[in-house]
């Protein structure tokens, strides 16, 4: 069945650093990847996603690529802020859409 | 509003009790999925209801587990004779299409004492 491995936490960086969470999934098919955020106090929303293999998903400045080669789709973010810290998570669906499997999460906490 | 509303947003309750938990999803949304989060813990599949079909109840982790959605809208998780380790953060997600991007709730905040 189809399931995602994320890299573990936590994370703490600086203010500008760059930003690499690695995440690799096990899928039969080409189901669509997504990353998930939590901020503080939060529900998670959709950071990004990518439909298909060679897709690269962005927003607020990350972004991901879904690998078919290797099996992944690591987030990046050239420089990080403050803003960024929260909770992020790596999700594909089943391929019935019955439900959808998270990683275990990556806090990232940004320094000044 | 235009979201996912969960209510309450924190309960609090005696070992033993029953709570009923709420969730209001996106009008339009025809699939209803309710995860569980636990301290240091990742997400913990539930329930998913897809339109008027049975819906899929595989992760619920006990018969004390239950939930309905009422005319394929509001849903409602109801844990009987709850116990300590089902404190978490209930968190209920619904999506306009199989397999697309969930919106998700605030959650409710479960604390059994």
């Amino acid at each position: 069945g189809n399931s995602v491995t994320q890299m573990e936490g936590p994370v703490t960086l600086s203010e500008e650093a760059f930003l690499t969470i690695n995440c690799t999934y096990t899928a039969t098919g080409y189901p669509s990847l997504f990353w998930y955020v939590q901020y503080p106090g939060e529900g998670l929303q959709l950071l990004l996603k990518a439909t298909k293999a060679d897709d690269k998903g962005s927003n607020k400045g990350f972004e991901a690529t879904y690998r078919k080669e290797t099996t992944s789709f690591h987030l990046e973010k050239g420089s990080v802020q403050v803003s960024d810290s929260a909770v992020y998570f790596c999700a594909l669906p089943t391929n019935t859409g019955n439900q959808f499997y998270f990683g275990t999460g990556t806090s990232l906490t940004v320094i000044p | 509003g235009a979201g996912v509303s969960q209510s309450p947003s924190n309960k609090v309750t005696e070992k033993g009790k029953d709570v009923e938990l709420r969730c209001d999803p996106i009008s339009g949304h025809t699939a209803l999925y309710w995860y569980r989060q636990s301290l240091g813990q990742g997400l913990e599949f539930l329930i998913y209801f897809q339109g008027n079909s049975a819906p899929d109840k595989s992760g619920l982790p006990s018969d004390r587990f239950s939930a309905e959605r009422t005319g394929g809208s509001v849903s409602t998780l109801t844990i009987q004779r709850t116990q300590q380790e089902d404190s978490a953060v209930y968190l209920c997600a619904s999506s306009f299409s199989v397999r697309g991007e969930l919106f998700f709730g605030s959650g409710t905040q479960l604390s059994v004492l």
